[in-house]
């Protein structure tokens, strides 16, 4: 398929351990986005990259948060010493660079902390 | 900060009947608003989008409406099908440095399409 790609699809992991999340974007986007979607709410952003930089940070929740994307494609939202309250689904969103891009979701990964 | 919200958190729509869905947003130099729908266990899904230099834009059975005089946003979903059932989000983006920052969302409208 052509579309954002995400995995795991669901992760359950005990409080403390540390989570990997990977994105995949659509070829040739060049910007791409993390945002947060707790049970019932709309969904929080928390960083974007345009190719491997990322120029804002402060949507992450917390330092035990960060995320990386080398070569420009994939990237990873790490998250450390996780805690109950970062039980979501985490989406990832790609688009091309520009003005009135839209943005293009993958189906998230559904992270639960038990 | 400033946000975007919607209206009303559910709307129940007999089958083949028109749906209008509104959202508000407080930012004023808002310039671009999409709408997104998401079904259970989905990502959000791209729909229809709109610069602040129009004031209507229409896609296959979707019409989106801005009014940025009391900024104000909705999307109107003609002859409603089963399949419409889902969620809906507006969303109004950012700008930082020339290039697109995060998305801002509402909190969604459940559209429920009655047979």
């Amino acid at each position: 398929g052509a579309g954002v790609s995400q995995s795991p699809s669901n992760k359950v992991t005990e409080k403390g351990k540390d989570v990997e999340l990977r994105c995949d974007p659509i070829s040739g986007h060049t910007a791409l986005y993390w945002y947060r979607q707790s049970l019932g709410q709309g969904l929080e952003f928390l960083i974007y990259f345009q190719g491997n930089s990322a120029p804002d940070k402060s949507g992450l929740p917390s330092d035990r948060f960060s995320a990386e994307r080398t070569g420009g494609s994939v990237s990873t939202l790490t998250i450390q010493r996780t805690q109950q309250e970062d039980s979501a689904v985490y989406l990832c969103a790609s688009s091309l660079w520009g003005s009135n891009q839209p943005q293009h979701f993958g189906d998230g990964t559904r992270l639960s902390i038990l | 900060g400033e946000s975007v919200g919607l209206h009303l958190p559910t709307l129940s729509v007999q089958e083949g009947d028109n749906s209008i869905i509104n959202c508000a947003y407080s930012n004023s130099a808002s310039d671009y608003f999409i709408w997104y729908k998401q079904e259970s266990g989905k990502g959000p899904q791209f729909i229809i989008d709109i610069r602040s230099n129009m004031d209507k834009r229409q896609g296959q059975r979707v019409t989106v409406l801005l009014n940025k005089t009391v900024k104000h946003l909705s999307l109107q979903i003609a002859a409603t099908q089963p399949g419409d059932s889902a969620v809906y989000f507006c969303a109004e983006v950012g700008y930082s440095g020339g290039g697109a920052d995060g998305l801002t969302f509402g909190k969604g409208t459940h559209l429920i399409i009655q047979p």
